[in-house]
């Protein structure tokens, strides 16, 4: 069964604390991507990667990372300097390279609450 | 600066109506245009998506409308039904084929179909 699984689905986290989403596909697709959607506020870009061990800095990238260490995943670490982490956070996936490839796969998300 | 403006925010239409949403960009290198339709709760799916190469693309009862000129792009939803009562949101990339996949969205017009 193909597809990009998120977990948890609803995440709890006090102020101060660190916490890290899990993103895991088996698509066997090259990139991935990290968003943040708030409401009335679409989908911004967080973090993307288009190839093991290497990633960029999307348009809201403060107070998030990420790594790259295998393929199929992808984890967000929501760090203490993230001012207002709760949010809804969309993983997804794309190929790359192979013509009609910039269709974007997403996840189910994670809903973050910050108490 | 928000480079994909979305209108209208909400829309509510009666069954069997049509639906229209619209979305307009500013930067001419984009040329790949998805729509995508989210239900509350879930990752966003790919509903239909066009390049600018052609001025209409039909797939079902969904059909986009692209006009180059006047940088601008609709979703057209014919025969409304009550599920399709979701969040719409249009989106756009540069560089199909190379290396920048990065999907610019719109802010997403909820869409109420009533029966």
């Amino acid at each position: 069964d193909g597809g990009i699984t998120q977990s948890p689905k609803y995440l709890f986290r006090k102020e101060g604390q660190n916490v890290t989403l899990s993103c895991e596909q088996n698509l066997n697709h090259d990139a991935m991507y990290w968003y943040r959607q708030d409401p009335g506020q679409g989908l911004r870009l967080i973090y993307y990667s288009q190839i093991v061990n290497d990633f960029q800095k999307g348009d809201i990238a403060e107070g998030y990372s990420v790594s790259r260490e295998k393929k199929e995943s992808f984890p967000l670490t929501v760090t203490s300097a993230q001012k207002n982490p709760t949010a809804f956070y969309l993983c997804a996936s794309s190929m790359i390279g192979q013509g009609n490839t910039d269709t974007q796969y997403f996840g189910p998300g994670t809903r973050l609450t910050v108490l | 600066q928000q480079q994909v403006k979305q209108s209208p925010q909400s829309l509510i239409v009666q069954k069997g109506g049509i639906s229209i949403i619209n979305c307009a960009y500013e930067n001419t290198a984009f040329d790949y245009f998805p729509w995508y339709q989210q239900f509350p709760g879930k990752g966003p799916a790919l509903l239909i998506a066009i390049r600018p190469d052609v001025s209409e693309k039909k797939e079902g009862r969904f059909t986009i409308s692209f006009n180059k000129s006047a940088k601008q792009f609709s979703l057209h939803i014919m025969d409304s039904q009550p599920g399709d009562s979701a969040t719409y949101f249009c989106a756009a990339s540069i560089g199909s084929g190379g290396s920048n996949y990065k999907l610019t969205f719109g802010k997403g017009t909820l869409l109420t179909v009533n029966p």
